[in-house]
């Protein structure tokens, strides 16, 4: 059951420009968000997070947009580093459980 | 404050065998997951304990997984026996009772062959 989508499995970008990566569900009853990062041979580590009841929440060069009408979260990165290559997992969560997606691989080129 | 420790990090095996993986979660945390993540896969949730005991275990596939946590900390999993399909990075993570975000460790990559 895929209840979280990342529709893109790649991205790539140029150093300083904006990355948006996206995130669909399909499941109302969810209640938390997050965004994980991954570097190769590491486990993902968490990154930001929304609560349902907001729209929106910033952490440095790090947005995440909620827009719950339209199951649908994004994460902005801005600007774009070189460091900020990884996949980038979106998960889902009721109470205790969380679902992930499949992530997307950003690339960020000098 | 120390993270998530697993071990091993890599194991290959031949099929039929068995094979145990072991979690340290974060000192503290009552909340222990294990997921198995599949190559171009997000992690998908196998087992689910609270302190000792199992909350949630729906998608362990239990004629061949399990899993124990006896003493509300450390972790095994074990996989008997092994098939080709269970080649994949298995993750121990783990949470405290406050906070929704859950924190994983470097996995185990297990390859079947």
């Amino acid at each position: 059951d895929q209840q979280v989508k990342q529709n893109s499995p790649s991205l790539s970008v140029q150093e300083g420009r904006i990355s948006i990566l996206n995130c669909d569900y399909t499941n109302s009853m969810f209640d938390y968000f997050l965004w994980y990062k991954k570097y190769p041979a590491e486990g993902p580590t968490f990154l930001i997070s929304i609560s349902s009841i907001k729209d929106k929440n910033e952490d440095g060069r790090f947005t995440v947009f909620l827009n719950k009408s339209a199951k649908h979260l994004s994460l902005h990165i801005v600007p774009s580093q070189p460091g900020d290559s990884a996949v980038y997992f979106c998960a889902a969560s009721l109470g205790d459980d969380m679902r992930f997606g499949a992530g997307t691989r950003l690339t960020v080129k000098p | 404050e120390a993270g998530v420790a697993q071990s091993p990090r890599y194991k290959i095996i031949e099929k039929r065998q068995s094979v145990a993986f072991w979690c340290n979660p974060i000192s503290g945390h009552a909340t222990l997951y294990w997921y198995q993540q599949i190559l171009g896969q997000g992690p998908k949730l196998l087992i689910q304990f609270q302190n000792n005991g199992v909350v949630d275990d729906s998608q362990l596939p239990k004629d061949r997984f399990s899993a124990e946590r006896l003493k509300g900390v450390d972790s095994t999993l074990k996989i008997q026996p092994a098939k080709l399909e269970d080649s994949a990075v298995y993750l121990c993570a783990s949470s405290s009772t406050t906070t929704y975000e859950q924190y994983f460790g470097p996995g185990t990559r297990l390859t079947v062959t």
